[in-house]
């Protein structure tokens, strides 16, 4: 069974560097057959996407947010990890990694999920 | 960019009785390949989604079979037969079309109640 966890610091001071590591157990990060990506959600809002990579390294970035973030994966470790710079109280919210499948264009699996709060 | 606009926002429901939760896409999710990626998830309170419904139609292994999707080109829909206790959370749905996601590939969230 896949499993998906994230792990890094739940508190962030502003203007600091935001970085959050997914492990990817019971699958491999290298296959061909999907992207693995970060999605977030303000507490009692919805669901924004990040952005997403390919086991090659091609990354997917959503426009609001292009400018601060990065994805990178690591294929030895079976990781993929999410760099958000310059945060803001407004970058607060629960942090979730997940699998995308290409062949339903879909996210199959999630992490449970991280908080991490911007606070000085 | 495609906008995905859900409604109702709230959805009070009776135990028992049907639900349903519209999703409308902007621009048309008919793929070149002829598929429609139109995907519904569900979030139970305190827990991580979960997919429920792929390729509009399509339910995942464990997903009882109350719960139905529908709808074409921009027009969609989840339905609920018979509502459980079970069923409290809130449902997404979710654009594949344009892949891979780059921004708002989510609706805003359906809050399905129980009155």
């Amino acid at each position: 069974q896949l499993q998906l966890q994230e792990s890094g610091p739940g508190l962030v001071k502003p203007s600091e560097t935001l970085s959050l590591t997914c492990t990817v157990s019971g699958g491999s990060i290298s296959s061909s057959s999907y992207y693995w990506g970060w999605i977030r959600q303000p507490p009692g809002k919805g669901l924004e996407w990040i952005g997403s990579i390919y086991y090659s390294g091609s990354t997917y970035y959503n426009p609001s947010l292009k400018s601060r973030v990065t994805i990178s994966v690591d294929t030895s470790k079976n990781q993929f990890s999410l760099k958000l710079s310059s945060v803001t109280a407004a970058d607060t919210a629960v942090y979730y990694c997940a699998r995308l499948e290409m062949a339903t264009r879909s996210v199959d699996y999630w992490g449970q999920g991280t908080l991490v709060t911007v606070s000085s | 960019d495609v906008v995905m606009t859900q409604s109702p926002l709230s959805l009070p429901v009776t135990l028992g009785q049907p639900a349903s939760i519209s999703c409308r896409s902007s621009q048309s999710l008919v793929y070149s390949d002829g598929n429609t990626y139109l995907n519904w998830f569900q979030q139970r309170p305190g827990q991580s989604p979960r997919r429920l419904i792929y390729k509009v139609s399509n339910r995942d292994s464990g997903v009882p079979d109350r719960f139905s999707g529908s709808g074409s080109g921009t027009d969609f829909t989840l339905k609920i037969s018979r509502v459980e206790a079970e069923d409290v959370g809130v449902y997404y749905c979710m654009q594949g079309t344009h892949w891979p996601p780059i921004s708002s590939c989510f609706g805003q969230g359906t809050k399905l109640e129980i009155k």
